[in-house]
């Protein structure tokens, strides 16, 4: 079974430019998250879907941060305009309602 | 609040040995537990779960025990090999929640040969 796959795998860029993401969830998972790991901490949900709609972005930093999954499967996170704070991994992750979630390998993103 | 992760931020053990990695938790709301495991440049690997209304469940190689007394998780790995060098997290999911799990900080393990 294929995993969830991510790209690009690392990006620079300086901040004020603009950033994207782009997920692929294991087939047939529903819910589809975003999640953000700084250096030396646990993951923190950033978004999470059901299908195309938006479950949880609580902790989405909106000013900046945006997230679209318009067919219910593959998802862009996207963050216009980038400040040095963003420099993290940014990881996804997919499950079936309430089953366990199953990571990608992440987005290191360093922002200069 | 959301307080998961009370830990020991790393452990050295002898290849061969038992390794124990201990999580705290603080929401009593919490039903569902998880150990994921995380090598460097590789995002969280699941290893084994469980519910809130068990102790402990088995894997390979791998338990977790669940005391809801006094909030606290832990994973133990039997006969600890260099494959198992990594960071470790616990994660909590609040009952009746979106699925959101909350990860503590992580214990970084380390397998001496």
């Amino acid at each position: 079974e294929a995993g969830v796959a991510q790209s690009p795998r690392y990006k620079i860029i300086e901040k004020r430019q603009s950033v994207a993401f782009w997920c692929n969830p294991i087939s047939g998972h529903a819910t589809l998250y975003w999640y953000q790991q700084i250096l030396g901490q646990g993951p923190k949900l950033l978004i999470q879907f059901q299908n195309n709609g938006v479950v949880d972005d609580s902790q989405l930093p909106k000013d900046r941060f945006s997230a679209e999954r318009l067919k219910g499967v593959d998802s862009t996170l996207k963050i216009q305009p980038a400040k040095l704070e963003d420099s993290a991994v940014y990881l996804c992750a997919s499950g079936g309602v309430g089953e366990t979630q199953y990571f990608g390998p992440g987005t290191r993103l360093l922002v200069l | 609040g959301e307080n998961v992760g009370l830990h020991l931020p790393t452990l050295s053990v002898q290849e061969g040995d038992n390794s124990i990695i201990n999580c705290a938790y603080s929401n009593s709301a919490s039903d569902y537990f998880i150990w994921y495991k995380q090598e460097s440049g590789k995002g969280p690997q699941f290893i084994i779960d469980i519910r809130s209304n068990m102790d402990k469940r088995q894997g390979q190689r791998v338990t977790v025990l669940l005391n809801k007394t006094v909030k606290h998780l832990s994973l133990q790995i039997a006969a600890t090999q260099p494959g198992d060098s990594a960071v470790y997290f616990c994660a909590e999911k609040i009952q009746g929640g979106s699925e959101k799990l909350v990860f503590g900080k992580g214990t970084k393990l380390t397998v001496n040969p």
